[in-house]
């Protein structure tokens, strides 16, 4: 099976604009996650999706949007970008939801710069 | 809140000496446990979980409940071990809560 991919896979944006990222799971699973990577916080949780459905959503500002298409897909925007945006953005998949009982299977990530 | 503290940023050993990486949680309960290895160029990937019980790549992870420790443990690292480590416990909230993370690096 083809493992999770995102697109882009790099992105330099200025202040105050917006993003949207996109991930495709795994064939077959149906809840994605994303999440945020930086040197000073490490791995933080953005949201779950699962079946079109937010499930859970970490403890980000409003700016931090994301849906999920009937075929899994994903996509997660951000728009009004701070500098403090600029991080590696993870998403990973598992067949069912609850990514703190069952293994994710994570993407090779977007690395977003904000000028 | 969930607290995961990985106490050692950096882990440096010699090739076939034992490594022990530490991960204390801050909460009670029966978590599920996970151990999320990252490679050099490679994606995040899991490593082991608590409830199989298995020892994947010589890696064995151990649930203290009195310390509220899991941590991971190799008799003898080899140099291929070389990669960040990730813990990351659940105490029945459905996100996930990693560490900070910790590099071990295995010198030849």
């Amino acid at each position: 099976k083809a493992g999770v991919t995102q697109t882009p896979r790099y992105l330099i944006k200025t202040r105050g604009q917006q993003v949207t990222l996109s991930c495709s799971p795994i064939s077959g699973h149906r809840s994605v996650s994303w999440y945020q990577q930086t040197p000073g916080q490490g791995l933080q949780f953005l949201f779950e999706y699962f079946s079109e459905t937010q499930r859970n959503k970490g403890n980000f500002p409003g700016r931090f949007s994301g849906r999920q298409f009937s075929n899994s897909r994903s996509e997660m925007n951000v728009s009004t970008l701070e500098l403090g945006d600029s991080a590696l953005y993870l998403c990973a998949s598992s067949p069912i939801a609850g990514p703190a009982y069952n293994e994710q299977f994570f993407g090779p990530g977007t690395r977003l710069t904000v000028l | 809140a969930q607290r995961v503290t990985q106490p050692e940023k950096l882990l440096s050993v010699f090739k076939g000496a034992p490594v022990e990486l530490k991960c204390n949680y801050s909460y009670s309960g029966s978590p599920e446990l996970f151990w999320y290895v990252q490679y050099s160029r490679q994606r995040l990937q899991l490593l082991l979980r608590h409830i199989s019980r298995e020892s994947i790549k010589g890696f064995t992870a151990d649930l203290n409940k009195g310390e509220t420790s899991f941590h991971l443990k190799k008799p003898f690292a080899q140099e291929e071990d070389s990669a960040m480590y990730y813990c990351a416990p659940n105490s029945g909230y459905s996100t996930l809560t990693f560490g900070k993370g910790t590099m071990l690096l295995v010198s030849p």
